[in-house]
């Protein structure tokens, strides 16, 4: 079965730290990934996503993301943190196959110390 | 512009008891999901719809029930409540749930069944 793996559960960083977190998925075809952030108390929004085209995707507030195909990772990065991206981050995988479907990883919870 | 609303925002049920988690998006949105967060696992699909009258089971639909009378609303119904459906439901719209568009989720419904 397609799974979404995120391998950090929960990363504690202190400001200006650089963070890359880990996503990989399982599935062999065609597909479009994203990341979502879930701020304490709100519901999932959009960070960034990838479609096609250039493998290195920019987002909102600074962070990026680097499609691997040959791994089947998607990572999200941002080189300098700051204490309002205390959040929990979802990697999440659509696939062409089953146009109804997000597949969401477990998520990883990120505390920023101030 | 309202996006997609969910209520209520917190609940609280006996075992046994039944209810009906209400979601509507003014987006005029084809596709439309339920989600539950659960510590550790992520976003689970239960049921989606991917147009007035149509509606799907996704990975976990046991106990739940879902229609969808016109494109806005998307009520779940929990036929008889279980402390296993203690969760965060999540309701999400997009426009047409082709795999390559994202989801706009809503604020979620925090549920208790003691």
């Amino acid at each position: 079965a397609q799974s979404v793996s995120q391998h950090n559960h929960h990363v504690i960083l202190s400001e200006a730290a650089s963070l890359e977190l880990g996503c990989n998925y399982s599935y062999g075809g065609t597909v479009n990934l994203f990341w979502y952030v879930q701020y304490p108390g709100q519901h999932l929004q959009l960070l960034l996503k990838y479609f096609s085209g250039d493998p290195l995707v920019k987002g909102i507030k600074g962070f990026e993301a680097e499609f691997i195909k040959s791994k089947f990772s998607f990572n999200l990065r941002k080189p300098s943190v700051q204490w309002s991206d205390t959040a929990e981050y979802f990697c999440a995988v659509s696939l062409y196959s089953s146009a109804s479907k997000i597949i969401f990883g477990s998520g990883t919870r990120l505390s920023i110390r101030p | 512009n309202a996006g997609v609303t969910q209520t209520p925002k917190f609940q609280v049920l006996k075992t046994g008891q039944s209810m009906t988690l209400q979601c509507a998006q003014d987006m005029n949105h084809e596709y439309m999901s339920w989600y539950r967060q659960d510590p550790g696992m992520g976003l689970r699909l239960i049921h989606y719809s991917v147009g007035a009258g149509i509606t799907d089971q996704g990975e976990v639909p046991n106990g739940y029930n879902v229609s969808r009378s016109t494109t806005e609303d998307f009520p779940l119904r929990l036929l008889s409540a279980a402390p296993s459906q203690t969760s965060v439901y999540f309701c999400a719209s997009s426009p047409d749930g082709r795999w390559n568009t994202e989801a706009f989720f809503g604020q979620g419904t925090r549920l208790t069944v003691v």
